[in-house]
């Protein structure tokens, strides 16, 4: 089945800095999502993309699928302490592969 | 707040035992999503019901099974416990049949397995 690597494992930024993290994988997928869980939390569904070079925005963040559909990537802009979590790619066949997640810290 | 609740929310049990763990959807939500949360397997999906019927299986070992009820609650079984199924398990639940809906996650059920 498709599987999902994700880089980096953690990233650590001071508050206003940019962050992005990255899913790569050796086949084509189909789509990808990514999701973000808080600490203590549980996993919340950010963004689906289906489309080959789509790029999708919700307020600071941006989601890539390249153009192969073999990456994604997501970017956050000038970060703030809100952002905090972990975030994952995942995508889906005949079941759900998720990476490992980046876990995001911001010193504020 | 998704709307999905799990019990319970902690629970602590021992080697060679057997647990259930109880997922109820969203209102309205027809499928329900099983996954496993560990430090060194991350995330992973375990199984799908839509409606009462099986949809989609994961990595789900064979000690453990699911079912899916008239009214659509669910529960997971895990049987035979051993040190490394303890996770977290969450439920997510979504109004249609497959992973293309937006899936939405219950807040966990933590099992320690001692």
């Amino acid at each position: 089945g498709q599987q999902v690597m994700q880089i980096p494992q953690y990233q650590h930024v001071q508050e206003g800095e940019d962050f992005t993290t990255y899913c790569n994988s050796s086949t084509t997928l189909s789509n990808i999502q990514w999701y973000k869980q808080r600490p203590g939390g549980h996993p919340v569904f950010l963004i689906q993309l289906v489309k080959s070079g789509e790029v999708k925005k919700q307020k600071r963040l941006t989601f890539q699928f390249g153009e192969a559909k073999k990456n994604s990537s997501l970017h956050i802009t000038a970060t703030q302490t809100t952002d905090v979590g972990t975030y994952f790619c995942a995508s889906y066949n005949n079941d759900m592969r998720f990476g490992a997640g980046t876990r995001l810290t911001v010193k504020p | 707040d998704s709307g999905v609740t799990q019990t319970p929310k902690h629970l602590i049990t021992a080697t060679g035992q057997r647990v259930t763990l109880r997922c109820s959807p969203r209102s309205g939500d027809l499928s329900v999503y099983w996954y496993q949360q560990s430090l060194d397997q991350g995330l992973q999906f375990l199984i799908q019901y839509y409606n009462g019927e099986e949809r989609a299986k994961g990595n789900i070992l064979e000690r453990f099974s699911a079912q899916q009820f008239p009214d659509l609650h669910s529960e997971l079984n895990l049987s035979s416990l051993e040190l490394g199924d303890s996770a977290l398990y969450f439920c997510a639940s979504s109004p249609g049949t497959g992973f293309t809906d937006t899936q939405y996650f219950g807040p966990g059920t933590r099992l320690t397995v001692l």
